[in-house]
């Protein structure tokens, strides 16, 4: 089992454009969350997908959406790339059955021009 | 709404000397505590969490609730145990929404 895996590991944008990061969450797990980290700052929860719906968000605003497929994998998208967008954002994924560990990925780094 | 306070950035500890990273919470519910770990170049992984009460690596956190704290402790540092340690909490047993403090780095120093 490879675990977490997220692609692209890095990628770098220009200020307006749209990007789409990718997650395949561990094997046996239904649900994936999703978070972006600041430089010096911990993760800050950007949304939980289960089912193929969004089941939490936190404070982002709506430039951020995702996707879940049937296999449990899961889309970030962020529209109108903004500077501040500029972070290493990570995947998790558990099994919602309850009281299970959060597995994340190595991170797909962002970088916004 | 919840919040973790980490509130040192860095710490360095000599090796074999005892090390603890403070970690205070506010959530005005009961909340699930977690130590994440994330040594250099790898993925940020569960250290542990204050439900299975296990020590880890020779790691132990007590959940204080009066004190709203979580602190971990380890008697002898060891100079694997060098990394980025996070705090966080979970305010919904088997609901991984984990709100993260901002993160303390150990430095051991030989």
């Amino acid at each position: 089992d490879a675990g977490v895996t997220q692609s692209p590991t890095h990628l770098i944008k220009t200020r307006g454009q749209q990007v789409t990061l990718r997650c395949s969450p561990k094997s046996g797990h239904d649900t994936v969350s999703w978070y972006q980290q600041a430089l010096g700052q911990g993760p800050q929860f950007i949304f939980q997908y289960y089912e193929e719906e969004e089941r939490q968000r936190g404070n982002f605003p709506d430039r951020f959406s995702g996707h879940q497929f049937p296999n449990y994998s899961s889309e970030l998208n962020v529209n109108a790339l903004l500077l501040g967008d500029s972070a290493l954002y990570l995947c998790a994924s558990s099994w919602t059955g309850g009281g299970t560990e959060a597995f994340f990925g190595q991170g797909t780094r962002l970088t916004v021009v | 709404a919840q919040r973790v306070t980490q509130p040192e950035k860095l710490l360095s500890v000599f090796k074999g000397a005892p090390v603890e990273l403070k970690c205070n919470y506010s959530y005005s519910g009961s909340p699930e505590l977690f130590w994440y770990v994330q040594y250099s170049r790898q993925r940020l992984q569960l250290l542990l969490r204050h439900i299975s009460r296990e020590s880890i690596k020779g790691f132990t956190a007590d959940l204080n609730k009066g004190e709203t704290s979580f602190h971990l402790k380890k008697p002898f540092a060891q100079e694997e145990d060098s990394a980025m340690y996070y705090c966080a909490l979970s305010t919904n047993f088997g609901n991984e929404k984990l709100t993260f403090g901002t993160g303390t780095r150990l430095t051991i120093i030989p």
